[in-house]
């Protein structure tokens, strides 16, 4: 069985701090996808980033970037110079890669609720 | 941009009654889903579909129904609502990969929060 864990429940920082969402997962497939969405206080889910097993490249948007190590089944998420709008709560998710029946189910941690103080 | 509805923001309903949530894709996906979504326990699959008609459990059906008569809708039913069944419900969908091994991202709604007295 697949399985997400996100041991962080509760982070605060004040701005400017750079910070790190860890993420690490457990499944036994040798081909699957990981995933990192945002969920602001409205409500809606953010898709943030996705990468299959093969892809160990480590990934920099703006101020956003992600640590892929297979070796220890991480995927972490750094934010640089946090802001207050980056206040949310974060989930990481992991897919199986199926060949038929389409479907792709995600299975999601538990998030990790970010809040940046001024 | 891909856009996914839900039919209602917020719902109140009474223990015992039939509950339709419905939810509306226009980006032509395959694959839609539906998740609830409790404090401490992340989101946690219902039910999705593949094609339309097509259905599978997720990992709590219990308590639910789903129907997809075409390809851009995707209800999800509560036979009869308890209020064990309070929660934020989010729907998405996402592209298939065809033939070939691939995940892609899901795309959410704006979700429906369900409270039953």
């Amino acid at each position: 069985a697949q399985k997400v864990t996100q041991a962080q429940t509760e982070i605060s920082v004040v701005e400017k701090e750079d910070v790190t969402l860890d993420c690490v997962y457990e499944t036994r497939d040798t081909t699957y996808y990981l995933f990192w969405y945002k969920q602001p206080p409205s409500g809606e889910l953010v898709f943030l980033i996705r990468r299959n097993s093969f892809d160990e490249q480590n990934e920099i948007s703006g101020r956003y970037s992600w640590n892929f190590q297979k070796s220890t089944s991480s995927f972490n998420f750094t934010i640089t110079a946090s802001q207050v709008v980056d206040s949310a709560v974060y989930f990481c998710a992991l897919s199986e890669a199926r060949l038929t029946g389409g479907g792709n189910k995600l299975t999601f941690g538990t998030g990790t609720q970010l809040k940046v103080e001024l | 941009d891909v856009k996914v509805t839900q039919s209602s923001r917020y719902l109140v309903k009474r223990t015992g009654e039939k509950v339709f949530l419905e939810c509306v894709q226009d980006m032509d996906h395959e694959n839609m889903f539906w998740y609830r979504q409790d404090p401490g326990l992340g989101l946690r699959l219902i039910y999705f579909s593949y094609d339309v008609k097509m259905k599978e459990k997720g990992d709590i059906p219990e308590g639910y129904s789903v129907s997809r008569e075409k390809k851009e809708r995707f209800s999800l039913i509560l036979e009869s609502a308890s209020t064990n069944q309070t929660s934020m419900y989010l729907c998405a969908s996402s592209l298939s990969a065809g033939g070939g091994m691939a995940s892609y991202e899901q795309y959410f709604g704006p979700g429906t929060r369900l409270t039953v007295t």
